[in-house]
């Protein structure tokens, strides 16, 4: 059974940062690209990053670009998201993902994260 | 960037109703579009991919049609455990935008 447990979301301070994880379990995780998708309380979904197999591709939505880092330790069959200088509207929930064939196939249950003073 | 506008935002339906929801795409997306369902408190779960292929274990009552620019996603003969948000996504290739959403309420 596929199984995606994100973790590490807690409250930030803004400016500061935090790492998430997602550990990737029941599949061969070496051969699927994977993503973050976050959804903020109250609204629709939001496209974070994608990282392809090997982790030597990396996209990202604009929003994130300089500040958020997708990474992957296939060794480990684990997903990271390192999120930097943190804002008010980066809070929401994080979903990692798996892709297959270029759609979003199976989701963890989320991660909290809370970017507040 | 490519922009994904869903419409209606909500809808109120009756058990049994047929119901279809659209998705327009900004520019050409060819079929390389997906549909989720997501219930309160729950993650996404993938309903449709490459705009009419039903995933595994989605029942035949979901029907997703499309090409281009506009797409649909039709429930036929809708059940009550089918109340949940419904989101279209641009898939295969950066940026994997999604829409909006539309909100499926049942009387």
């Amino acid at each position: 059974e596929v199984q995606l447990v994100e973790s590490g979301g807690v409250l930030v301070q803004p400016g500061r940062s935090m790492k998430l994880s997602c550990a990737a379990s029941g599949f061969t995780f070496s051969s699927f690209p994977m993503a973050w998708v976050r959804q903020a309380p109250t609204k629709g979904l939001e496209w974070v990053a994608t990282i392809s197999t090997s982790g030597g591709s990396t996209y990202y939505r604009d929003s994130v670009k300089g500040r958020f880092t997708i990474s992957r330790d296939n060794a480990k069959s684990t997903l990271y998201l390192q999120m930097d200088s943190l804002r008010s509207e980066d809070t929401a929930t994080y979903y990692c993902t798996t892709i297959t064939e270029g759609y979003f196939d199976y989701w963890g249950q989320g991660v909290m994260v809370t970017v507040s003073s | 960037n490519i922009v994904m506008t869903q419409s209606p935002k909500s809808m109120s339906i009756s058990v049994g109703d047929r119901v279809t929801m659209n998705c327009k795409a900004s520019q050409n997306v060819y079929n390389n579009i997906a549909w989720y369902q997501q219930k309160p408190g729950q993650s996404p779960k993938l309903l449709i991919y490459y705009a009419s292929n039903r995933y595994n274990g989605v029942p035949d009552r979901f029907t997703g049609s499309g090409y281009g620019t506009d797409f649909t996603l039709t429930i036929n003969s809708v059940q009550a455990e089918d109340a949940a948000f419904y989101y279209c996504q641009r898939i295969y290739n950066s940026p994997w935008t999604f829409g909006g959403g539309t909100k499926l309420e049942l009387k």
